[in-house]
C-alpha cells in the first residue's frame, strides 16, 4: 500500500531533551516537506526536500533540523526542544513539488 | 510572496444543500492551486487541484472548485452536501517557480443532518 509513515504518532517529552520524528515512503517521490499545524494558523511548512541531499527552510525552520540521505527516508529533528514547539506535524510527499502530496497521519508532540 | 486566505473559519450547512468553501490567493505568476480535506485524527487527503486549463476543475467525493483569475479566487464546491462531508478544508498555493506550497488556515465544515 503506497503511503506516508510517521512515528511517534504521539510524543510527550521536556524541554532541551533532543528527539526525532521519522518519516518515510514508499512511492519514490522525490519530493518530501514537513509542516506543523496549530489551531488558527493552518499549516506551516518547516524544511522540504527536492531530493536526496538536498533540503530547504520553509517558512518556520527555527528550531529544526532534517535531513535526507536516502529517497524514502526524511527525519526530522529538534536538537533542544522547547514548549512553543508543541504541535502537530505532518510529513508530505510527492513525486515533485507540483503535484498533489500525500501526508502521514501526523505526530502530536508535546514539549512540557 | 505568495499568500492564501481562507475567509471563514466555519461553514454550517444543511445535509443536501450546496456548499462553498471560500479560498482567495496572491502569488506573483501563475498559480498552482489545490484543496486538501482533513478529517478527524487523520493526514490532509488531496481533493482537487488547479494548474492550467479549464477553470472548473472536478476532484474526489463529489467535490468541484472554480478559478477566477480576475478575483484571484479558487471556491470549493458540491452541489449537495453529506454529513460525511464534515471535515477541516485546506486551500494551498504555490506560485509557478516557487518550490514550497503555502497552505490556509482552514475551514471547518459541518454538514447538519
Amino acid at each position: 500500500e503506497a503511503q506516508v509513515t510517521q512515528n511517534p504518532r504521539y510524543l510527550i517529552t521536556v524541554t532541551g531533551k533532543k528527539l526525532t520524528v521519522t518519516c518515510s515512503q514508499n512511492m519514490n517521490h522525490e519530493y518530501m516537506s514537513w509542516y506543523r499545524q496549530d489551531p488558527g494558523l493552518g499549516l506551516r511548512q518547516i524544511y522540504y526536500s527536492m531530493n536526496v541531499e538536498v533540503t530547504d527552510k520553509g517558512d518556520v525552520p527555527e528550531g529544526y533540523k532534517v535531513s535526507r540521505k536516502e529517497k524514502r527516508n526524511f527525519p526530522l529533528i529538534l536538537e533542544s526542544p522547547s514548549p512553543n514547539q508543541t504541535s502537530l506535524y505532518f510529513c508530505a510527499s510527492s513525486f515533485s513539488i507540483g503535484e498533489k502530496l500525500f501526508f502521514g497521519s501526523g505526530t502530536q508532540l508535546s514539549v512540557l | 510572496a505568495q499568500s492564501v486566505a481562507q475567509p471563514e473559519d466555519q461553514v454550517n450547512v444543511a445535509e443536501g444543500n450546496p456548499l462553498t468553501v471560500k479560498c482567495t490567493y496572491s502569488v506573483s505568476g501563475n498559480p498552482y492551486l489545490f484543496w486538501y480535506v482533513q478529517y478527524p485524527n487523520r493526514g490532509l487527503q488531496f481533493l482537487l487541484k488547479y494548474i492550467t486549463g479549464d477553470n472548473l476543475v472536478k476532484g474526489s467525493y463529489g467535490f468541484e472548485a472554480e478559478f477566477n483569475k480576475s478575483q484571484t479566487s479558487f471556491h470549493l464546491k458540491k452541489p449537495s452536501a453529506l454529513v460525511s462531508d464534515s471535515a477541516l478544508y485546506f486551500c494551498a498555493v504555490r506560485d509557478a517557480g516557487a518550490n514550497n506550497l503555502f497552505f490556509g488556515t482552514g475551514t471547518r465544515l459541518t454538514v447538519i443532518p
